[in-house]
């Protein structure tokens, strides 16, 4: 099946700073989401891009299909941004795989 | 435009017991798939469900079972629970044709 490797596997940032993680998989998709996580549990989505890019205020994401690697960055970070981003992806079986998630802690 | 709903938020239950955990759709959405999401990891596909019947599933034994009833919401059954079922169970509802899928805020299970 697919493989789904995010990096870096934890990020600590001051408040302010720019960040980007990466999510690489291992064969071709239909379907990618990028989800933020936060500390009750519940799953936000943030894009839903199998390809190309988007921005939604501070949160952009960039998907490159063809080498198989999405990038979600985050500028200007603040407090309530911690929580453990996760990439998921969705191949021919049409089950949605998720990395192991990126968890981001920022300082003010 | 309500989300998708599960119940119940926590759950207690012994070792091997019974459990239903439920989740209700998004509005407009037809389908229905549920993942566990064990302490630290990501979240691991269960099953899904389509039109009342189980279309998709993952690498789970038969304890697991489901149920979507005629208003697209659904149910998760696990019988003889073990220690490690102890995880957060996640609904995700989406429009069967679309690919986005949309989560509700989960059932914490625990098993003791």
């Amino acid at each position: 099946g697919i493989q789904v490797e995010q990096s870096p596997p934890d990020l600590i940032l001051q408040e302010g700073a720019n960040s980007t993680l990466r999510c690489n998989f291992s064969d071709s998709v239909n379907n990618l989401q990028w989800f933020h996580q936060n500390p009750w549990g519940q799953l936000i989505n943030l894009f839903y891009i199998p390809s190309g890019t988007k921005q939604n205020g501070r949160l952009s994401a960039t998907t490159v299909a063809t080498e198989r690697y999405s990038l979600l960055y985050i500028s200007s970070s603040q407090t309530t941004d911690s929580g453990v981003y996760f990439c998921a992806v969705k191949g021919n079986t049409g089950k949605l795989i998720f990395g192991q998630g990126t968890t981001l802690q920022v300082k003010p | 435009d309500a989300g998708v709903t599960q119940s119940p938020t926590h759950l207690i239950k012994t070792r091997g017991q019974q459990v239903t955990l439920r989740c209700s759709p998004k509005s407009g959405h037809d389908t229905v798939s549920w993942y566990q999401q064990a302490l630290g990891q990501g979240p691991q596909f269960i099953f899904q469900y389509y039109e009342e019947e189980e279309r998709q599933r993952g690498n789970f034994p038969d304890r697991f079972s489901g149920h979507q009833f005629p208003n697209y919401s659904s149910e998760l059954n696990v019988n003889a629970l073990l220690l490690g079922d102890s995880a957060l169970y996640l609904c995700a509802s989406s429009l069967l044709g679309h690919n986005e899928q949309f989560f509700g805020p989960g059932t914490r299970l625990t098993v003791l």
